[in-house]
């Protein structure tokens, strides 16, 4: 039990719509950063958020947002959903101190998007 | 960030060590190894990461060689519950905490 949840830990989308997808931090952590794992895969950086701005970015489309919140809970969004977006979201939170990001995160178990 | 090499999978007899490799042969000498592993249908648990010397913690030990061109991950007696996906990253900890996730070692121990 890492603290981290997310929400809802299934769903299921129509090609085209929009999702969000929703993380709370462990209690005390600043940082949230989002990850995508297709089946039989490492899980990808999508993005992360450090006190409520975007702090990196990895090879995802602009559809693909997200916001931190003052509580340091964040949201994923998806537009336009495609099929290849069925994966499992992962939210990763960790406390970063002002001298170094050398921080250990904890990850929640996960959102299962299926895209129909 | 440096990429890493893994063995795709490995057994290992429960009560035994478990000693799973990784090598990085291109890490630079900024660059950290961290190990997280993942259990079916959850999120990845971290478990320890170094710079050059050895680390143990309540979970495993890191052996880095010391021209830290790889490294070794060591579970002592390795448990049932210790059947998962580990995951050796390199990552520079400037700037983000982002993890670059390779495809992992699947680690199956059998009783």
């Amino acid at each position: 039990e890492t603290g981290v949840t997310q929400s809802p830990t299934h769903l299921i989308k129509t090609r085209g719509q929009q999702v969000t997808l929703r993380c709370s931090s462990q209690s005390g952590h600043n940082t949230v950063s989002w990850y995508q794992q297709a089946l039989g895969q490492g899980p990808q950086f999508i993005f992360q958020y450090y006190r409520e701005e975007e702090n990196g970015r990895g090879n995802f489309p602009p559809r693909f947002s997200g916001l931190q919140f003052p509580n340091y809970s964040s949201e994923l969004n998806v537009n336009a959903l495609e099929l290849d977006d069925s994966a499992l979201y992962l939210c990763a939170s960790s406390l970063v101190p002002p001298d170094t990001w050398n921080t250990e995160a904890f990850f929640g178990q996960g959102t299962r998007l299926t895209v129909v | 960030d440096a990429k890493t090499t893994q063995p795709t999978s490995m057994d290992c007899a429960e009560g035994r060590a478990a000693n799973l490799p990784c090598n990085h042969s291109t890490i630079s000498g900024n660059e950290y190894v961290y190990w997280y592993r993942q259990i079916h249908s959850q999120g990845p648990q971290y478990i320890i990461h170094g710079l050059k010397n050895n680390e143990t913690n309540e979970m495993a030990s890191l052996i880095i060689t010391e021209d830290r061109k790889s490294s070794t991950l060591i579970l002592p007696h390795a448990t049932l519950r210790d059947t998962a996906v580990y995951y050796c990253i390199v990552r520079v900890p400037y700037n983000t905490d982002k993890l670059i996730f390779g495809t992992g070692t699947r680690l199956q121990v059998f009783p």
